[in-house]
């Protein structure tokens, strides 16, 4: 079975441009996140998505920061304007739909490396 | 005071050898607690469930105190491929169905041959 997949593996933009991460969560995994990782430092929560309904956006930087989820598949993150903070790796991940008795693993993509120069 | 603390290391150990990594947490609401496992440049992966009962998979360890808010892993008889960085890792329920993930920055463990 397909693990998480995210695209691109890396981008490198100029202060100022927009970037759109991808990412395809396992078939069948209704709850998608995405986590960010700027150097030395810890890996941090942005947000989380049910099927396509944003269930917590409470770690988003900021509002040049949109994620969606059209159709409750693939998810984009868009940053626009970057900004030179905005450097770092993007962690997506998914795991299957959330039961009040037990937590759901998190299964991780590789990343997008995002460089803003 | 962050969220999850964790040894800064990097703990550079001898093949053979047994290591303890530690870590505290804030959060009394935090619900579930892991160690994950990151290799360079790789994205991370877990390795284990923390249980207040302690749990053991193989060469690994973990134990919780939810008293002292204190998580550790033990690993015994180190080998090569145990070189990376270790999470801890920590899951808060903040509503509505939503677990977050607490990410402590990591320690860097070398297996030295």
């Amino acid at each position: 079975e397909a693990g998480v997949t995210q695209f691109p593996s890396h981008s490198v933009i100029e202060k100022g441009q927009t970037v759109t991460l991808r990412c395809d969560p396992i078939s069948g995994h209704d709850n998608l996140y995405w986590y960010r990782r700027v150097m030395g430092k810890e890996i941090k929560f942005l947000l989380h998505f049910v099927k396509e309904s944003k269930q917590d956006e409470s770690g988003m930087p900021n509002n040049r920061f949109l994620a969606e989820r059209t159709g409750g598949t693939y998810s984009t993150l868009k940053v626009q304007p970057a900004e030179l903070e905005d450097s770092g790796v993007y962690f997506c991940a998914s795991s299957q739909r959330w039961t009040a008795l037990t937590y759901n693993e998190q299964f991780f993509g590789p990343g997008t490396r995002l460089t803003v120069l | 005071r962050k969220e999850v603390e964790q040894d800064p290391g990097p703990f550079n150990v001898p093949e053979g050898a047994t290591v303890a990594f530690n870590c505290t947490y804030s959060n009394s609401a935090s619900q579930s607690f892991f160690w994950y496992r990151q290799d360079c440049r790789k994205e991370p992966k877990l390795l284990m469930s923390v249980y207040s009962s302690g749990n053991e998979d193989g060469r690994f360890t973990a134990q919780l105190n939810r008293a002292s808010q204190y998580i550790s892993l033990l690993i015994r008889d180190s080998k090569l491929s145990d070189s990376a960085t270790y999470l801890c890792v920590v899951s808060v329920y903040s509503g509505a169905g939503s677990y977050q993930l607490t990410f402590g920055k990591g320690t860097k463990l070398s297996v030295i041959p």
